[in-house]
């Protein structure tokens, strides 16, 4: 069976610092990776999506996330944090007919 | 292109009742996913429908049932409600069968008392 982790349930940095959020995955196939952003009261949005092509993936807002097999890591990035950043990010895997989500980092940005 | 929609965006109901959501998928969409969030936790896999049938279903007892209609639109019945079943219920469409690529509804906010 797939999971995921995220390391750290809070996250907080200042307004123009690097934004650095963890996933390791467990999959027993080459797994299907996916970043979500959920604000307040909202559904889920999908920021980016690894599907084996290549292995640094770009999304929307400027977050890009890295696919690293040997550290089985999906880490979320962004150079530059924003106050409209401020949200819960979700981690998930898919092996293409089950995706496990994992508990959520909620992003504090500080002004 | 229409997205995701869902009704009621807020629902209370009290123990041992039932309770319908309802879920429009994204234009074109003949899969749609049902997804438990409840407070402070990420969401869990219900059920998926592929063109009208069940294909697939999480750790969830039977008093979770579904249905999806020939518009592809869906339905998540509840019977039973039980406190624990206070959560964000999230619906999810898709062009195939496999949960890859999925567009999430805002979700429908289910309060049991």
């Amino acid at each position: 069976a797939q999971s995921v982790t995220q390391l750290g349930s809070h996250v907080s940095v200042s307004e123009g610092a690097l934004v650095l959020l963890r996933c390791n995955y467990s999959s027993s196939v080459p797994p299907y990776l996916f970043w979500y952003v959920q604000y307040p009261n909202q559904g889920l949005q999908l920021l980016l999506k690894y599907t084996s092509a290549a292995t640094l993936v770009k999304g929307i807002n400027g977050f890009e996330a890295e696919f690293k097999k040997s550290e089985t890591s999906f880490h979320l990035t962004k150079p530059s944090a924003h106050m409209r950043d401020a949200a819960e990010y979700f981690c998930a895997v898919s092996d293409g007919d089950d995706m496990r989500f994992g508990a959520g980092t909620r992003l504090t940005v500080k002004p | 292109e229409t997205g995701v929609t869902q009704s009621p965006t807020h629902l209370i109901k009290t123990r041992g009742q039932q309770v319908t959501l309802r879920c429009s998928s994204q234009s074109g969409h003949n899969t749609v996913s049902w997804y438990q969030q409840a407070l402070g936790q990420g969401p869990q896999f219900i059920f998926q429908y592929y063109r009208e049938e069940e294909n697939g279903r999480g750790n969830f007892p039977p008093r979770f049932s579904g249905l999806q209609f020939p518009n592809y639109s869906s339905e998540l019945n509840v019977n039973a409600l039980e406190l624990d079943d206070s959560a964000l219920y999230l619906c999810a469409s898709s062009l195939d069968q496999g949960r890859v690529e999925q567009y999430f509804g805002p979700g429908t906010r289910l309060t049991v008392t």
